[in-house]
């Protein structure tokens, strides 16, 4: 009953290096997010896959990159971390465009 | 632009009703969800709206005109754990969801 597992909780990045976010849900949903929510702002949408093979940029997309390799697994790819990256970043998934997302626990990202 | 407009804070008391708005100016409407989201942790659903009107769920309500572009969610019976930050969201019509900034509720004894 693992839902949606998001790999690591925390991490501290240095400017310029680079990491990849493990997502990965065992409820067979074709649809997969990646958002990243920061102080007193909205979730705003990273990456966006209708399924696997497909992937599509969300309102921010820029510094990061997606793959959708399988229907379980949408890892989140961060080339040459910057202090601007600094966020909170949340993977979710849902059956349908239509019906309610359900999210990881969340990782904690800090770039120095 | 696309904006979802929330209050930032609200307090209330432990057993009363708080009401918790949310207005929406987006390229069109494919829905309105809620969502409850605790210091710390995930965003969890609480409902869904597509069409005008209210929908009970036990002690939560929420209500949606889409002519006003209105929502709300209806807190009954509060309890000191409904302390959490309540997040509005909205699919516009390339069904992508617009997300508010949230409204912290703080409920006192």
């Amino acid at each position: 009953n693992a839902g949606v597992t998001q790999t690591p909780k925390f991490r501290i990045l240095k400017i310029g290096q680079s990491m990849t976010l493990q997502c990965t849900q065992d409820m067979n949903h074709n649809y997969m997010y990646w958002y990243r929510q920061d102080p007193g702002m909205g979730l705003k949408l990273i990456y966006y896959s209708v399924g696997a093979g497909i992937t599509d940029k969300g309102e921010v997309p820029n510094g990061y990159n997606v793959s959708r390799s399988t229907t379980e697994d949408f890892p989140l790819r961060l080339e040459l971390a910057a202090p601007s990256q600094t966020s909170v970043y949340f993977c979710a998934s849902s059956l349908t465009e239509n019906t309610e997302a359900f999210f990881g626990q969340g990782t904690r990202l800090t770039v120095v | 632009g696309q904006n979802i407009d929330q209050p930032t804070e609200m307090t209330a008391t432990e057993g009363a009703i708080v009401q918790i708005n949310c207005t929406y100016q987006t390229s069109g409407f494919n829905g309105l969800f809620w969502y409850q989201q605790h210091a710390g942790e995930a965003p969890t659903f609480l409902s869904y709206n597509v069409l005008d009107g209210l929908e009970e769920k036990g002690r939560f309500s929420s209500f949606l005109s889409r002519s006003k572009g209105y929502s709300y969610l209806l807190l009954k019976e509060l309890q000191m754990k409904d302390s959490a930050s309540y997040l509005c969201a909205v699919r516009d019509s390339n069904y992508q969801l617009i997300w508010g900034a949230g409204t912290k509720l703080i409920i006192k004894p």
